[in-house]
């Protein structure tokens, strides 16, 4: 099957700082990819969707000037966390659909913010 | 909105028995639904994936279906084990996928 991957897949860094965090789609294109965020214990929620060649859209409540997203090439694209707070600490999932819809997803990132 | 609800939240049972997730959505224009596993701290498994025009699949020991028209899907786990301990969750996908809370399934030795 298909494969995404994300990276780093953990990172500690300070508050005030910026993170950005990878997710390519190793054996496939995708013209779009979702970003999620889960918090311990909830479910997956949808951030935003990253269009190539375009921007993103936000689901209602994130910050678009705070999660920048770049969907740089068909299978590349970057979910920057900008100025980052305790509270953004969260686990950050990615997904693409192939061809033929079904969704495969990134190992995710645990980012901690100190 | 499509909103998309999963019960039990919880679910506890001896290794051996059989069991049904259930995952219910209030649109029912959807073009498709998928089932993962998460294991603690990790991302996600993709268990089964129907296409909307489908009512059902089968992997092994899990089998899915799907009622569109009453927008519900359950997961059937066949004689389950320990090491299906993980929390199960549905997705439906119109544009974007929107997910349940998830089932979190123990299964005891």
């Amino acid at each position: 099957g298909a494969v995404v991957s994300q990276h780093p897949s953990w990172v500690i860094c300070k508050s005030g700082t910026s993170v950005k965090i990878e997710c390519r789609s190793l054996d496939f294109q995708a013209t779009t990819m979702f970003w999620y965020r889960q918090f311990p214990k909830q479910s997956l929620m949808l951030m935003a969707t990253s269009n190539e060649g375009s921007k993103a859209t936000y689901e209602q409540g994130v910050e678009k000037d705070k999660f920048l997203i770049n969907h740089a090439s068909l299978t590349l694209s970057t979910l920057t966390v900008t100025s980052a707070h305790p509270e953004d600490s969260s686990f950050y999932i990615c997904s693409a659909p192939d061809s033929s819809y079904e969704q495969y997803f990134g190992p995710g990132t645990r980012l901690t913010v100190t | 909105k499509q909103e998309v609800t999963q019960i039990p939240a919880a679910l506890s049972v001896p290794e051996g028995e059989n069991l049904v997730l259930n995952c219910s959505f209030t649109d029912s224009a959807i073009y498709n639904l998928q089932w993962f596993r998460q294991d603690p701290g990790k991302g996600l498994t993709s268990l089964l994936l129907i296409q909307s025009s489908q009512r059902e699949q089968t992997s092994g020991r899990l089998n899915a279906s799907l009622d569109k028209s009453s927008g519900r899907s359950t997961l059937y786990i066949a004689a389950s084990q320990p090491g299906d301990s993980a929390t199960y969750l549905c997705a439906v996908r119109l544009g974007d996928m929107r997910f349940g809370a998830g089932t979190r399934l123990t299964v005891k030795p």
